[in-house]
């Protein structure tokens, strides 16, 4: 069965590093997101990718925060100079678009910024 | 803005029905699904609903009333792998835009 896949499982980074976060999406999938989880807190959206470009970001999606598809199977998001409070799971989703747009998420990636 | 009201915590007895709300507060509404997540997993989905009325879809049901807000997911004949949270969440006006509730643990025990 096909399955969202993201590396690494958990990165441990330094405040004001650069970190990327790699996702390859279901390869039949044209919409993709990127969600974070601060440990005991809701999923809020970062934002949704389609057709080369972003369709949608949240308040939370800063100028600290670039996502890019660099080939026709990676989708990565990168924070450029990373904060105590980036630190959380982060999981990459895709979906086909059809009715249900049903959204399939990756295992995540945790991020602990020290 | 966006609201989205889920009890915080709710405990079953395994081979019972359970029933989960949720509220929403929302500037635009073009469906609201329903996730479960297990304790340090990613979501997974399990509903959706765009239209008023009952989903059902084995041994869980969702239900929509966009004029109330309201939505409820139902699991009957409950399993102890039901221990879980459970996420509802809304997409907005804006189609890829998704806000998310805090979740309900359930706890299902013997």
């Amino acid at each position: 069965e096909p399955e969202v896949t993201q590396t690494p499982s958990h990165q441990v980074t330094q405040m004001g590093q650069e970190v990327i976060l790699r996702c390859v999406p279901i390869s039949n999938h044209l919409y993709f997101y990127w969600y974070r989880q601060i440990l005991g807190q809701k999923v809020e959206f970062l934002v949704s990718f389609y057709n080369n470009e972003i369709s949608e970001k949240s308040e939370i999606f800063d100028d600290q925060f670039s996502v890019e598809r660099p080939d026709g199977s990676n989708f990565t998001l990168k924070i450029r100079s990373t904060k105590l409070e980036d630190s959380a799971m982060y999981f990459c989703a895709s979906s086909d678009g059809g009715s249900y747009n049903e959204q399939f998420f990756g295992p995540g990636t945790r991020l602990t910024v020290l | 803005g966006q609201n989205i009201d889920q009890p915080t915590e709710m405990t079953a007895t395994e081979g019972a029905i359970v029933q989960i709300n949720c509220t929403y507060q929302t500037s635009g509404f073009n469906g609201l699904f329903w996730y479960q997540q297990h304790a340090g997993e990613a979501p997974t989905f399990l509903s959706y609903n765009v239209l008023d009325g009952l989903e059902e879809k084995g041994r869980f049901s969702s239900f929509l009333s966009r004029s109330k807000g309201y939505s409820y997911l139902l699991l009957k004949e409950l399993q102890m792998k039901d221990s879980a949270s459970y996420l509802c969440a809304v997409r907005g006006p804006n189609f890829n835009k998704f806000y998310f509730g805090s979740g309900t643990k359930l706890n299902v025990k013997p």
